[in-house]
Protein backbone atom coordinates (compact mmCIF):
# COMPACT_ATOMS: atom_id res chain seq x y z
CA UNK A 1 0.00 0.00 0.00
CA UNK A 2 1.55 3.67 -0.38
CA UNK A 3 2.79 5.45 2.44
CA UNK A 4 1.46 8.54 4.13
CA UNK A 5 2.47 11.07 1.62
CA UNK A 6 3.53 14.85 2.48
CA UNK A 7 4.90 17.71 0.54
CA UNK A 8 6.88 20.26 0.26
CA UNK A 9 9.86 17.94 1.64
CA UNK A 10 12.04 21.18 2.93
CA UNK A 11 10.80 24.76 3.26
CA UNK A 12 12.98 27.57 4.31
CA UNK A 13 11.15 31.19 4.88
CA UNK A 14 11.66 34.06 6.80
CA UNK A 15 9.97 34.72 10.50
CA UNK A 16 6.52 36.73 10.20
CA UNK A 17 5.95 34.77 6.87
CA UNK A 18 3.50 32.22 7.18
CA UNK A 19 3.72 28.35 5.35
CA UNK A 20 1.63 25.51 4.12
CA UNK A 21 2.55 21.76 4.96
CA UNK A 22 0.16 19.16 2.90
CA UNK A 23 -0.25 15.46 4.07
CA UNK A 24 -2.10 12.78 2.44
CA UNK A 25 -2.38 9.67 4.55
CA UNK A 26 -2.82 5.88 3.89
CA UNK A 27 -6.03 5.21 2.06
CA UNK A 28 -9.05 3.97 4.57
CA UNK A 29 -7.00 5.73 7.77
CA UNK A 30 -8.87 7.50 9.35
CA UNK A 31 -7.48 8.89 12.13
CA UNK A 32 -4.48 11.69 11.15
CA UNK A 33 -1.62 13.32 13.05
CA UNK A 34 0.54 16.27 12.84
CA UNK A 35 3.65 16.51 15.00
CA UNK A 36 6.29 18.52 15.60
CA UNK A 37 9.49 17.27 16.16
CA UNK A 38 12.58 19.54 17.01
CA UNK A 39 16.24 18.88 16.39
CA UNK A 40 17.07 16.16 18.94
CA UNK A 41 13.65 15.48 20.73
CA UNK A 42 10.82 13.14 19.87
CA UNK A 43 8.08 14.02 17.83
CA UNK A 44 5.14 15.64 19.88
CA UNK A 45 1.95 15.58 18.62
CA UNK A 46 0.26 19.15 17.72
CA UNK A 47 -3.22 18.07 16.77
CA UNK A 48 -5.29 15.12 16.01
CA UNK A 49 -7.94 14.48 12.95
CA UNK A 50 -10.33 11.70 13.52
CA UNK A 51 -12.21 11.55 9.92
CA UNK A 52 -12.54 15.53 9.48
CA UNK A 53 -13.74 16.22 12.95
CA UNK A 54 -10.42 17.46 15.84
CA UNK A 55 -10.14 14.77 18.57
CA UNK A 56 -7.13 16.71 20.28
CA UNK A 57 -5.91 19.60 19.74
CA UNK A 58 -4.34 20.79 23.37
CA UNK A 59 -0.45 21.08 22.13
CA UNK A 60 -1.25 23.30 18.81
CA UNK A 61 -0.61 27.15 19.38
CA UNK A 62 -3.90 28.67 18.05
CA UNK A 63 -2.56 32.04 18.06
CA UNK A 64 -0.76 30.81 15.09
CA UNK A 65 -0.79 27.31 14.16
CA UNK A 66 -4.15 25.98 12.29
CA UNK A 67 -4.68 22.60 10.52
CA UNK A 68 -8.15 21.27 8.57
CA UNK A 69 -8.98 18.25 7.28
CA UNK A 70 -12.34 19.19 5.19
CA UNK A 71 -13.42 16.13 3.05
CA UNK A 72 -11.62 13.75 5.96
CA UNK A 73 -8.72 12.77 3.84
CA UNK A 74 -5.84 14.59 3.20
CA UNK A 75 -4.71 17.34 5.56
CA UNK A 76 -3.18 20.69 5.53
CA UNK A 77 -1.15 22.28 8.54
CA UNK A 78 -0.24 26.56 8.20
CA UNK A 79 1.81 28.73 10.45
CA UNK A 80 1.48 31.98 10.48
CA UNK A 81 3.16 33.95 11.17
CA UNK A 82 6.36 31.73 11.78
CA UNK A 83 8.81 32.42 14.38
CA UNK A 84 12.39 31.18 14.81
CA UNK A 85 11.14 28.96 17.29
CA UNK A 86 9.22 27.05 14.88
CA UNK A 87 12.11 25.37 13.03
CA UNK A 88 11.32 21.45 12.92
CA UNK A 89 10.35 18.57 11.06
CA UNK A 90 6.54 18.33 10.71
CA UNK A 91 5.46 14.83 10.50
CA UNK A 92 1.95 13.44 9.60
CA UNK A 93 1.02 10.08 10.46
CA UNK A 94 -2.29 8.23 10.07
CA UNK A 95 -3.97 5.02 11.64
CA UNK A 96 -6.43 2.56 11.30
CA UNK A 97 -8.50 3.27 14.54
CA UNK A 98 -8.00 5.85 17.46
CA UNK A 99 -5.50 5.31 19.90
CA UNK A 100 -4.39 3.29 16.86
CA UNK A 101 -1.83 0.49 17.61
CA UNK A 102 0.77 2.31 16.21
CA UNK A 103 1.05 4.92 13.70
CA UNK A 104 2.69 5.48 10.02
CA UNK A 105 4.54 8.41 9.29
CA UNK A 106 5.19 9.86 6.37
CA UNK A 107 8.48 11.56 5.14
CA UNK A 108 7.84 14.71 7.38
CA UNK A 109 8.72 18.53 5.96
CA UNK A 110 11.80 20.20 7.54
CA UNK A 111 10.99 23.75 7.88
CA UNK A 112 13.20 26.37 8.49
CA UNK A 113 12.87 29.83 9.37
CA UNK A 114 15.31 32.40 9.18
CA UNK B 1 2.06 15.84 31.36
CA UNK B 2 3.21 12.17 31.14
CA UNK B 3 7.19 12.31 30.43
CA UNK B 4 9.45 9.71 28.81
CA UNK B 5 13.31 9.10 29.72
CA UNK B 6 15.78 6.88 27.30
CA UNK B 7 18.60 5.79 28.15
CA UNK B 8 21.51 5.71 27.02
CA UNK B 9 20.75 9.41 24.72
CA UNK B 10 23.33 7.71 23.08
CA UNK B 11 25.74 5.26 21.89
CA UNK B 12 28.49 3.85 19.72
CA UNK B 13 29.15 0.45 19.13
CA UNK B 14 31.11 -2.96 17.26
CA UNK B 15 29.18 -4.44 14.18
CA UNK B 16 28.61 -7.67 15.92
CA UNK B 17 27.72 -6.50 19.27
CA UNK B 18 24.35 -6.36 20.88
CA UNK B 19 22.67 -3.22 21.88
CA UNK B 20 20.21 -2.67 25.34
CA UNK B 21 18.71 0.42 25.45
CA UNK B 22 15.66 1.41 27.94
CA UNK B 23 12.80 3.64 28.36
CA UNK B 24 11.12 5.00 31.54
CA UNK B 25 8.42 7.22 33.19
CA UNK B 26 7.02 8.15 36.33
CA UNK B 27 3.58 7.09 34.80
CA UNK B 28 1.97 3.54 33.92
CA UNK B 29 1.59 3.46 30.42
CA UNK B 30 -0.85 0.14 28.78
CA UNK B 31 1.08 0.29 25.35
CA UNK B 32 4.23 0.50 24.75
CA UNK B 33 5.92 1.50 20.57
CA UNK B 34 9.43 1.01 20.00
CA UNK B 35 10.13 3.40 16.26
CA UNK B 36 13.41 3.90 14.71
CA UNK B 37 14.18 6.90 12.54
CA UNK B 38 16.79 6.87 9.79
CA UNK B 39 17.79 10.28 8.89
CA UNK B 40 15.32 12.48 7.01
CA UNK B 41 12.26 10.17 7.30
CA UNK B 42 9.78 9.41 9.51
CA UNK B 43 9.85 7.24 12.48
CA UNK B 44 9.41 3.20 11.44
CA UNK B 45 7.24 1.38 13.77
CA UNK B 46 9.34 -1.79 15.32
CA UNK B 47 7.73 -3.94 17.78
CA UNK B 48 4.13 -2.98 19.87
CA UNK B 49 3.51 -4.28 23.16
CA UNK B 50 0.04 -4.21 24.79
CA UNK B 51 0.80 -6.23 28.16
CA UNK B 52 3.13 -6.03 31.53
CA UNK B 53 5.90 -8.42 30.77
CA UNK B 54 5.34 -9.15 27.25
CA UNK B 55 8.34 -10.09 24.84
CA UNK B 56 8.58 -9.89 21.10
CA UNK B 57 10.65 -10.19 18.80
CA UNK B 58 10.98 -8.78 15.47
CA UNK B 59 13.83 -10.71 13.74
CA UNK B 60 17.13 -9.44 15.89
CA UNK B 61 15.24 -7.23 17.79
CA UNK B 62 13.51 -8.05 21.43
CA UNK B 63 11.64 -5.52 23.15
CA UNK B 64 9.90 -5.80 26.77
CA UNK B 65 7.11 -4.26 28.26
CA UNK B 66 8.26 -4.13 31.93
CA UNK B 67 6.15 -5.62 34.54
CA UNK B 68 5.96 -2.34 36.70
CA UNK B 69 4.31 -1.21 33.94
CA UNK B 70 6.99 1.90 33.53
CA UNK B 71 9.32 0.81 31.41
CA UNK B 72 10.20 -0.85 28.54
CA UNK B 73 13.56 -2.10 26.77
CA UNK B 74 14.79 -2.62 23.50
CA UNK B 75 17.56 -5.24 22.72
CA UNK B 76 19.33 -5.59 19.40
CA UNK B 77 21.69 -8.55 18.57
CA UNK B 78 24.11 -8.88 16.43
CA UNK B 79 24.51 -5.18 15.24
CA UNK B 80 24.66 -4.21 11.68
CA UNK B 81 25.19 -0.87 9.98
CA UNK B 82 22.17 -0.43 8.78
CA UNK B 83 20.79 -0.09 12.18
CA UNK B 84 22.45 3.29 12.77
CA UNK B 85 19.52 5.62 13.60
CA UNK B 86 17.42 6.92 16.24
CA UNK B 87 15.11 4.78 18.67
CA UNK B 88 12.24 5.84 19.93
CA UNK B 89 9.94 4.45 22.64
CA UNK B 90 6.35 6.20 23.31
CA UNK B 91 3.69 5.11 25.49
CA UNK B 92 -0.18 5.65 26.06
CA UNK B 93 -1.46 5.57 29.40
CA UNK B 94 -5.22 4.28 30.28
CA UNK B 95 -6.33 7.86 29.71
CA UNK B 96 -4.37 9.29 27.14
CA UNK B 97 -5.83 10.15 23.57
CA UNK B 98 -2.38 9.87 22.18
CA UNK B 99 1.33 8.23 22.43
CA UNK B 100 4.00 10.33 24.18
CA UNK B 101 7.57 9.74 22.66
CA UNK B 102 10.56 9.29 24.40
CA UNK B 103 13.67 11.98 23.29
CA UNK B 104 15.36 9.25 21.17
CA UNK B 105 18.49 6.88 21.62
CA UNK B 106 20.91 7.47 18.72
CA UNK B 107 22.68 4.84 17.81
CA UNK B 108 26.20 4.69 15.50
CA UNK B 109 27.60 0.67 14.81
CA UNK B 110 31.12 1.06 13.83
CA UNK B 111 32.89 -1.18 11.04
Amino acid sequence: EAGVAQSPRYKIIEKRQSVAFWCNPISGHATLYWYQQILGQGPKLLIQFQNNGVVDDSQLPKDRFSAERLKGVDSTLKIQPAKLEDSAVYLCASSLVRRGYGYTFGSGTRLTVV
Amino acid sequence: GQQLNQSPQSMFIQEGEDVSMNCTSSSIFNTWLWYKQDPGEGPVLLIALYKAGELTSNGRLTAQFGITRKDSFLNISASIPSDVGIYFCAGLTNYGQNFVFGPGTRLSVLP
